[in-house]
């Protein structure tokens, strides 16, 4: 089966510092999802990728697949404390063309001091 | 659009005791997932359904849990018994023909 590795598992920087977040996977990814999760709450979505090169940007987060579609990045900018929470990259392990269940990477969990 | 919707939103229970987690879909949604969220093993995927129909339960550790889809808006996940280390974040997720991924605020549930 699929299994995605992130790193680092955590993170701690401040405010309006740059940070990247990675996700890895042993396999091709041919849908990979980024979730943010807040203490308490459930998985916001951030971004979809889905070809390999494809790099979309939401706000100040910009998410990449590398072009052999094993590697995912997340790249905040200038971070803020609204930043704070755990960032889970997602992804089918089957190539079905749609991503008919998810599994998930263990997470990287940031924190944004002052 | 009022969301995943899961209840309760945390349970404390005895250990032996069964526990029942509900979730209601994105109305539309043909697809519904419940995962197990811990520190040690992250988000795992139980179970997940294609229009009411079970495809895939081998995410689910044990005999002592089940999970039903009556109807397209209404699922359920039981355990039971509980027990200790059944203890986590249960969260319930839909979508719409593998897009559109939505996730429920989540069951925090402690066994006692």
């Amino acid at each position: 089966s699929q299994e995605l590795e992130q790193s680092p598992q955590s993170l701690i920087v401040q405010e309006g510092k740059n940070l990247t977040i990675n996700c890895t996977s042993s396999k091709t990814l041919y849908g990979l999802y980024w979730y943010k999760q807040k203490y308490g709450e459930g998985l916001i979505f951030l971004m979809m990728l889905q070809k390999g090169g494809e790099e979309k940007s939401h706000e100040k987060i910009t998410a990449k697949l590398d072009e052999k579609k094993q590697q995912s990045s997340l790249h905040i900018t200038a971070s803020q404390p609204s930043h704070a929470g755990i960032y889970l990259c997602g992804a089918d392990p089957i190539n079905t063309g749609t991503a008919s269940k998810l599994t998930f990477g263990t997470g990287t969990r940031l924190q944004v001091t002052l | 659009d009022a969301g995943v919707i899961q209840s309760p939103r945390h349970e404390v229970t005895e250990m032996g005791q069964e526990v029942t987690l509900r979730c209601k879909p994105i109305s539309g949604h043909n697809s519904l997932f419940w995962y197990r969220q811990t520190m040690m093993r992250g988000l795992e995927l139980l179970i997940y359904f294609n229009n009411n129909v079970p495809i895939d339960d081998s995410g689910m550790p044990e005999d002592r849990f089940s999970a039903k889809m009556p109807n397209a808006s209404f699922s359920t996940l039981k355990i039971q018994p509980s027990e200790p280390r059944d203890s986590a974040v249960y969260f319930c997720a839909s979508s719409l023909v593998g897009s559109d991924w939505r996730f429920g605020a989540g069951t925090r549930l402690s066994v006692l």
